[in-house]
């Protein structure tokens, strides 16, 4: 069974601090990855998308990067903002099903 | 507007009183989804449904049915309802690798 693990759980920044999140995973047969962004009391928003054949994906302020062979991928924000704090997640494909690690949660300070 | 939607989004029911929590998709997407969020456990995968009549368990399809009569809707069930199904519930669509999310069903059982 697939396990993710994200670390920190909680991370607190400076505005305009650039940062990076992980996303640690058991099982290198991931069909893609993806990184949500969770606010509080809401659903989940899609970041990020990275299909298992790609080493990243950028996004304006976010880049994703995928080493499946280690197991890891990141989230990096450049010049963090404090309409980027919330909760992130990370998602793992295996084709049929679908496993999330427990998030960092975000604050940015003014 | 693209979108997956979930009702009710907030319910108190008492033990033992059967409910069903709705979902709907209008992306005419053949996989659908339900999770339930606790904290310190992240998203986890209850039951999935790759296509009309096709349902799936999850991680943790106990005390949970689903059926899948159509393709835009995909309703959970608890036959028998128990505080430990207290939860935050999601319903998801996906197509070419990206998850939608519905806002989320607060679900306490007393």
């Amino acid at each position: 069974k697939q396990e993710v693990t994200q670390i920190p759980a909680a991370l607190s920044v400076p505005e305009g601090e650039n940062l990076v999140l992980n996303c640690s995973f058991t099982d290198s047969a991931i069909y893609n990855l993806q990184w949500f962004r969770q606010d509080p009391g809401k659903g989940l928003t899609s970041l990020l998308l990275i299909q298992s054949s790609q080493r990243e994906q950028t996004s304006g302020r976010l880049n994703a990067s995928l080493d499946k062979s280690s197991g890891r991928s990141t989230l990096y924000i450049a010049a963090s903002q404090p309409g980027d704090s919330a909760t992130y997640l990370c998602a793992l494909n295996t084709g049929n099903q679908f496993y999330f690690g427990t998030g960092t949660s975000l604050t940015v300070i003014p | 507007e693209a979108q997956v939607t979930q009702n009710p989004r907030y319910l108190i029911t008492v033990t033992g009183k059967k409910l069903t929590v709705t979902c709907s998709q209008n992306m005419n997407h053949e996989y659908m989804s339900w999770y339930r969020q606790d904290p310190g456990l992240g998203l986890r995968q209850i039951y999935y449904s790759m296509n009309v009549e096709v349902t799936d368990k999850g991680d943790v399809p106990e005390g949970y049915k689903v059926s899948r009569k159509e393709k835009r809707n995909f309703p959970l069930i608890l036959e028998s309802p128990s505080p430990n199904q207290t939860s935050l519930y999601f319903c998801a669509s996906y197509s070419l690798g990206i998850q939608f999310f519905g806002p989320g069903t607060r679900l306490t059982v007393l």
